[in-house]
């Protein structure tokens, strides 16, 4: 089966510091979608990406769908306290209605 | 704006009972998901709707769990009898089907715990 690797598994920075993390995987995906979960909350959509190549950005967060489609990551620039949560990759093999696959998740933690 | 719709947020119950959960989605959307996720993990699928119909359910573990969607619309998750590796969060989801609009969107979902 497919393998879907997400890493950092946590990150613990300052606020104002900016955030890298990144999904791997052995199989193609046509969509990858990254989300936001916050404790006792239900996951947020934050970017969705379709297309090999491309780069998208939602405020100060930007993420990229790698060429080869097995990969994407997603920044955050200069962090602030409501980044902190756990961030998902969520890649789609098709365009349609399909159920999602989930990263292991980043925790992103902000050290006063 | 729209949102989806969970309750109870938090169900304490005792192995071997029985529990449910519902979900109201996005007026308008034909799909709807229930995804089950254990503390530490991403949310895995248990069952697929489109419209009424179950289109995967090919992870619920149907010994002790049911799901239905009778109208189309407002969905009920149930489980019988609950055992203590149930102990999660249940999040239901919802997304349109047309064009881009597959993008799925979730609710707050349901933390479950069995005593």
């Amino acid at each position: 089966g497919q393998q879907l690797n997400q890493s950092p598994q946590s990150m613990f920075i300052q606020e104002g510091e900016d955030v890298s993390m990144n999904c791997t995987s052995s199989s193609i995906f046509n969509t990858w979608l990254w989300y936001k979960q916050d404790p006792g909350e239900g996951p947020v959509l934050l970017i969705a990406l379709y297309k090999a190549g491309e780069l998208t950005s939602n405020g100060r967060l930007t993420a990229q769908f790698g060429i080869t489609r097995k990969d994407s990551f997603l920044n955050i620039s200069a962090s602030i306290p409501s980044d902190v949560g756990i961030y998902f990759c969520a890649p789609r093999a098709n365009f349609g209605n399909e159920k999602l696959t989930f990263g292991t998740g980043t925790r992103l933690t902000i050290i006063p | 704006e729209a949102e989806v719709a969970q309750s109870p947020r938090y169900k304490i119950t005792e192995k071997s009972q029985a529990v449910a959960f519902w979900c109201d989605p996005i007026s308008g959307h034909a799909t709807l998901y229930w995804y089950r996720q254990i503390l530490g993990q991403g949310p895995e699928l248990l069952v697929q709707f489109q419209d009424e119909s179950v289109v995967d359910d090919s992870q619920l573990p149907k010994d002790r769990f049911s799901a239905e969607r009778l109208k189309g619309v407002d969905s009920t998750l149930k489980i019988q009898p609950a055992e203590l590796g149930d102990s999660a969060m249940y999040l239901c989801a919802s997304s349109f089907n047309r064009g881009k609009g597959y993008e799925q969107f979730f609710g707050p979902g349901t933390r479950l715990t069995v005593l």
